[in-house]
């Protein structure tokens, strides 16, 4: 079954130091995968995809299939990076349908 | 162009009640997904229409139902309402299968 793991529900940092927010996934087809964020009092938006291997607000993130992992990476972490962050999994052929892990809240303290 | 919409913001109902939560996509776009998040979890796929008619299905029972009109807004209905109802529904839209935008969603209680 196709299923996303965000081992760590916390990740607590100080401004300036690096972020990992680690995703894995279980899908034995071809994934693309996603990481969403919700910030306070915000709707749930794209933050990136695997495709177009862009780096958005600083955040990049890299598929590696050997590991089958996705984790998500900013070398420097700021105040307005905190926000609940969803890695999903979208399955080929799937017209879509998101399978969402459990989130990871990200706190950057002054 | 307001995004997705959803009504209402919250909804209080009782067990064995029915419901029904609404859902405007996002100017332009033809396909709705529904999702259901519980608390501390992500929001888990519920079903997809797309030209009226249901095209995927979550692990979800028949109590959960829904509907696309012509106009493409969709309404997810739920019958004898039980407990662990209680959630957040998302609505989503998007194009024909890329980027789904997310409405505020629908707070559901359950007494």
């Amino acid at each position: 079954a196709q299923r996303v793991t965000q081992p760590e529900k916390l990740l607590s940092v100080f401004k300036g130091a690096p972020v990992e927010l680690k995703c894995n996934y279980s899908y034995s087809g071809s994934p693309e995968l996603f990481w969403y964020v919700q910030y306070s009092r915000q709707r749930l938006q794209l933050l990136l995809r695997h495709i177009s291997r862009e780096s958005i607000k600083g955040f990049t993130a890299d598929l590696n299939k050997g590991e089958t992992s996705f984790h998500l990476k900013k070398p420097f972490a700021q105040e307005e990076d905190s926000a609940m962050y969803y890695c999903a999994l979208s399955i080929s052929g799937g017209y879509n349908k998101l399978i969402f892990g459990a989130g990871t809240r990200l706190a950057v303290h002054p | 162009d307001a995004g997705v919409t959803q009504s209402p913001t919250h909804l209080i109902k009782t067990r064995g009640q029915q419901v029904t939560l609404r859902c405007s996509p996002k100017s332009g776009h033809d396909t709705v997904s529904w999702y259901q998040q519980a608390l501390g979890q992500g929001p888990q796929f519920i079903f997809q229409y797309y030209e009226e008619e249901e095209r995927q299905r979550g692990n979800f029972p028949d109590r959960f139902s829904g509907h696309q009109f012509p106009n493409y807004s969709s309404e997810l209905n739920v019958n004898a309402l039980l407990l662990g109802d209680s959630a957040l529904y998302l609505c989503a839209s998007s194009i024909a299968g890329y980027e789904q935008f997310f409405g505020p969603g629908t707070r559901l209680t359950v007494l």
